[in-house]
């Protein structure tokens, strides 16, 4: 099935700094990439999504780049703000039957 | 509107015991999906439905679970005779789409914390 590998594994960046998380998957014929974000108690919330038909996608402070040849996606979270600090989560579809995710990022956004 | 909520939220739970986590997934959302979530980990897929039929149980980890969406809405995740490595949170999403993975947002519960003792 789908492998999927998210690094780093935690990341502290100064308000206002960009934050980068990338992600690689094994399967060549996945063709949608969510992004989650995860506050603490709390079930993780779609933030940013791309289709395999598309290299890029924005939208406000947060962007999201595929290169399907490499077989890796990243996150990019530009301006930091301290309400950005929560756990980031990448997935992958599995056979188009259901996501496998990440290990999870930790973003720290020290003040 | 109400979005995907879940209960109880926390259960603690002594070995052996039996236990039932509940999901309300959100209305008209055909799709629902079980995850079970390690203390650090990423959500591990454990189980689809689409309405009440189950589709997909290839990630339940034991014959001590068992899930069910009878009426197509509900659904309910039944653990039997819990142990140590069941304590996990257990988030439940759905999603409008009949395509687990194609373009169809799945919007998450805020899970069920379980602990066995």
């Amino acid at each position: 099935g789908e492998n999927v590998e998210q690094h780093p594994s935690t990341l502290s960046v100064q308000e206002g700094d960009s934050a980068v998380i990338k992600c690689t998957y094994s399967d060549s014929a996945s063709n949608y990439f969510p992004w989650y974000k995860q506050e603490l108690g709390k079930g993780p919330q779609l933030i940013i999504d791309i289709r395999s038909n598309v290299g890029e996608k924005k939208d406000q402070r947060i962007a999201v780049t595929l290169n399907k040849t490499a077989k890796h996606f990243s996150l990019h979270i530009t301006e930091t703000q301290p309400e950005d600090s929560a756990v980031y989560f990448c997935a992958a579809p599995n056979y188009g039957q259901n996501f496998v995710f990440g290990p999870g990022t930790r973003l720290s956004v020290l003040p | 509107g109400a979005g995907v909520s879940q209960s109880p939220r926390y259960k603690v739970a002594k070995r052996g015991q039996d236990v039932a986590l509940r999901c309300d997934p959100i209305s008209g959302h055909v799709s629902l999906f079980w995850y079970q979530q390690a203390l650090g980990q990423g959500p591990e897929f454990l189980t689809y439905f689409q309405n009440e039929a189950q589709l997909d149980k290839s990630g339940l980890p034991s014959d001590r679970f068992f899930a069910e969406r009878p009426e197509g809405s509900v659904s309910t995740l039944k653990i039997q005779r819990t142990q140590q490595e069941d304590s996990a949170v257990y988030l439940c999403a759905s999603s409008f789409g009949t395509s687990p993975s194609s373009y169809n947002e799945q919007f998450f519960g805020p899970g069920t914390r379980l602990t066995v003792l």
